[in-house]
């Protein structure tokens, strides 16, 4: 069946760090992926998102990179800061722009 | 950038009345708007897809006489609770979305049926 996951739950990781978020897909039909930052309370907040023709994209401090042969996506997030602790979630955007989501990976930094 | 705004932002209502949260594209048109709830430390999941001017599509064990969509503008959708009961305390999120792939998200509305 289709699903969207997170390999971690949680992640801690000392401020200035960089910060590997996982997902694994299993729909390898799915052409285009997002990731959403969460914070406490509110709605989800797009911070970056690929298609299927990409390995690689990069924004300001995050890249996300997809690997279609093993259905794997990750987020990487330079120079974490502690604004950057959230929730994050990968998804999937099916026909119809419906977006499945993922489990989520709660990043915490440490000052 | 686009907006999309959410009212109330918080509810809490006695079971078995109805609520009824709005969902606004400030500053585009939607074609598409898109219904998910999220229960506590979990992801979302999609409730419905709601198109103007057509009947929502509802996912797969969603009661669409419980969570009653209309989408009446291409800025505007409501989703409203009816004879709401505490396990319907939930945080109900809505998104946006053009013609294009990218969704807006909403910030959400905390419901708690008492």
């Amino acid at each position: 069946g289709e699903s969207v996951g997170l390999h971690l739950p949680t992640l801690s990781v000392q401020e200035g760090d960089n910060s590997i978020i996982n997902c694994a897909y299993s729909n390898s039909a799915s052409d285009y992926f997002i990731w959403y930052k969460q914070e406490s309370g509110k709605g989800p907040q797009f911070i970056i998102d690929i298609r299927s023709n990409m390995d690689k994209r990069q924004g300001q401090r995050v890249t996300v990179l997809l690997n279609k042969t093993v259905k794997h996506l990750s987020l990487q997030i330079a120079a974490t800061q502690p604004g950057d602790s959230a929730v994050y979630f990968c998804a999937e955007n099916k026909g119809a722009g419906k977006s499945t989501f993922g489990d989520g990976t709660t990043l915490t930094v440490k000052p | 950038g686009a907006v999309v705004s959410q009212h109330p932002s918080r509810v809490i209502c006695k079971s078995g009345t109805s609520v009824k949260i709005e969902c606004r594209s400030l500053d585009f048109q939607a074609t598409t708007m898109f219904w998910y709830r999220q229960f506590p430390k979990k992801s979302l999941m999609l409730m419905a897809t709601s198109n103007e001017g057509s009947k929502a599509t509802y996912e797969q064990g969603v009661e669409k006489d419980k969570f009653l969509i209309n989408h009446a503008s291409l800025t505007l959708s409501t989703l409203t609770v009816t004879s709401a009961h505490p396990e319907d305390s939930s945080f109900y999120i809505c998104s946006a979305k053009t013609d294009s792939y990218e969704q807006y998200f909403g910030p959400g509305t905390r419901l708690t049926v008492t």
